[in-house]
């Protein structure tokens, strides 16, 4: 079945340093990816998010890459802040709609 | 804007008991409705989801059952808790056409 695998579980940084979080899923039929961010006793929030007909996409700090021949996609965060930490969750589409989480990666940034 | 909300914030029942979660959407018309489910190691997963009023679609076999009573108002129920059901769970809409999904603040269930 569908299946999306989040690395690493866990990341540590230094305030200032870059942050990378992979994924890799595996329905071909996938077009869509969004990134969200979840904080302490919340929902998880929308970051980022790229399609497949797009190899790469940019917010400010934010990045998102997209691999469709390898089915992999990846998060960049640049000068890290405190405020960055969390907890982060890809996602690819599936079913006409749907979507399938990764299983998520804390993200610590250290002052 | 569109604005989903979703109680109660926090509930502690006990085993056996019965449970009903509410969400509603605003600002949106015919929305895509869904229910997961975060336990303590994180992963989100779907429960339920509904493309229309009465149209409810289970993706786990489960205790639990979801109704879609109105076009932006979804609801998740028990009649019996178990343990196994505590957890944190998220209401969440996308538009018609899929996709983009956002999310409610979850609601933390712990069965006693």
């Amino acid at each position: 079945g569908e299946n999306v695998e989040q690395h690493p579980s866990t990341l540590s940084v230094q305030e200032g340093d870059s942050a990378v979080i992979k994924c890799t899923y595996s329905d071909s039929a996938s077009n869509y990816f969004p990134w969200y961010k979840q904080e302490l006793g919340k929902g998880p929030q929308l970051i980022i998010d790229i399609r497949s007909n797009v190899g790469e996409k940019k917010d400010q700090r934010i990045a998102v890459t997209l691999n469709k021949t390898a089915k992999h996609f990846s998060l960049h965060i640049t000068e890290t802040q405190p405020e960055d930490s969390a907890v982060y969750f890809c996602a690819a589409s599936y079913q006409g709609g749907k979507l399938i989480f990764g299983q998520g990666t804390e993200l610590s940034v250290k002052p | 804007s569109q604005t989903i909300h979703q109680w109660p914030a926090t509930l502690v029942q006990p085993v056996g008991s019965p449970l009903s979660l509410e969400c509603t959407v605003e600002g949106t018309s015919n929305p895509n409705l869904y229910w997961y489910r975060q336990a303590a190691g994180r992963g989100l997963q779907l429960l339920f989801y509904s493309v229309g009023i009465g149209q409810i679609s289970s993706e786990v076999p489960q205790n639990l059952s979801a109704s879609r009573p109105q076009d932006r108002q979804f609801i998740l129920s028990s009649k019996k808790l178990l343990l196994s059901d505590s957890g944190f769970y998220l209401c969440a809409w996308s538009g018609s056409s899929g996709n983009t999904i956002y999310f409610g603040e979850g609601s933390w269930l712990t069965v006693v």
